[in-house]
């Protein structure tokens, strides 16, 4: 059964840093595209960052490039987003996303909120 | 970046009825990678339609999606009482991929 959970989302200051996880089962996150994908409160939804099934491409949104970094860990069979130089308007729920390259498995998310 | 632009922004319906979505994109999609999701309140979003036609697994066959090059269409026959959600067009033919700003199908 495909699953792909978050974690760690937290409150956090401007300016500060928070890495999001991403562990998924079921499949093999090497042999996929995977996504980070977001949304404001009560908005629509934000691409943030993508990479292929090779490794060999990483996508970001304009908002968020040279602030975040995607990284995959192949034996642990997961994803990361490391955010860094957070700002008010990257508060989000942030979803993990398998892609085919068509995005067909959503996490719940993992809540991040930016606020001194 | 290619600019996804969804019409209507609302849609008010009654169960029973058709419903039709555009989605209207600045640039060729190309090889007409066009997604359709469906997000319920509170919950994820759920892919409905790839390669602008293809149903997913386990979707209703009440849904269609057709259209290529920049403009696409999300045809919901017979809307069911779970139907009522809001639908996001997203492309993912060219980095970076891009998301439209929703419709929102409601109960009339």
């Amino acid at each position: 059964q495909v699953q792909v959970v978050e974690s760690g989302g937290g409150l956090v200051k401007p300016g500060g840093s928070l890495r999001l996880s991403c562990a998924a089962s079921g499949f093999t996150v090497s042999d996929s595209y995977m996504a980070w994908i977001r949304q404001a409160p009560g908005k629509g939804l934000e691409f943030v960052s993508y990479i292929n099934s090779g490794g060999t491409y990483i996508g970001y949104a304009d908002s968020v490039r040279g602030r975040f970094t995607l990284s995959r860990d192949s034996a642990k069979n997961s994803l990361s987003l490391q955010m860094n130089s957070l700002r008010a308007e990257d508060t989000a729920l942030y979803y993990c996303v398998r892609g085919r390259p068509e995005l067909d498995y959503w996490g719940q998310g993992t809540m991040v909120t930016v606020s001194s | 970046e290619i600019v996804l632009t969804q019409s209507p922004g609302t849609l008010s319906l009654s169960p029973g009825e058709r419903a039709t979505l555009s989605c209207r994109a600045s640039q060729s999609v190309n090889n007409n990678n066009l997604a359709w999701h469906q997000q319920k309140p509170g919950q994820a979003p759920r892919l409905l339609i790839s390669g602008a036609s293809k149903r997913a697994t386990g979707i209703p066959d009440r849904f269609s999606g057709s259209g290529s090059g920049t403009d696409f269409t999300l045809t919901i026959d017979r809307l069911e009482p779970e139907d009522f959600a809001v639908y996001y067009c997203q492309q993912y033919g060219r980095p970076p991929w891009t998301f439209g700003q929703g419709t929102r199908v409601e109960v009339k």
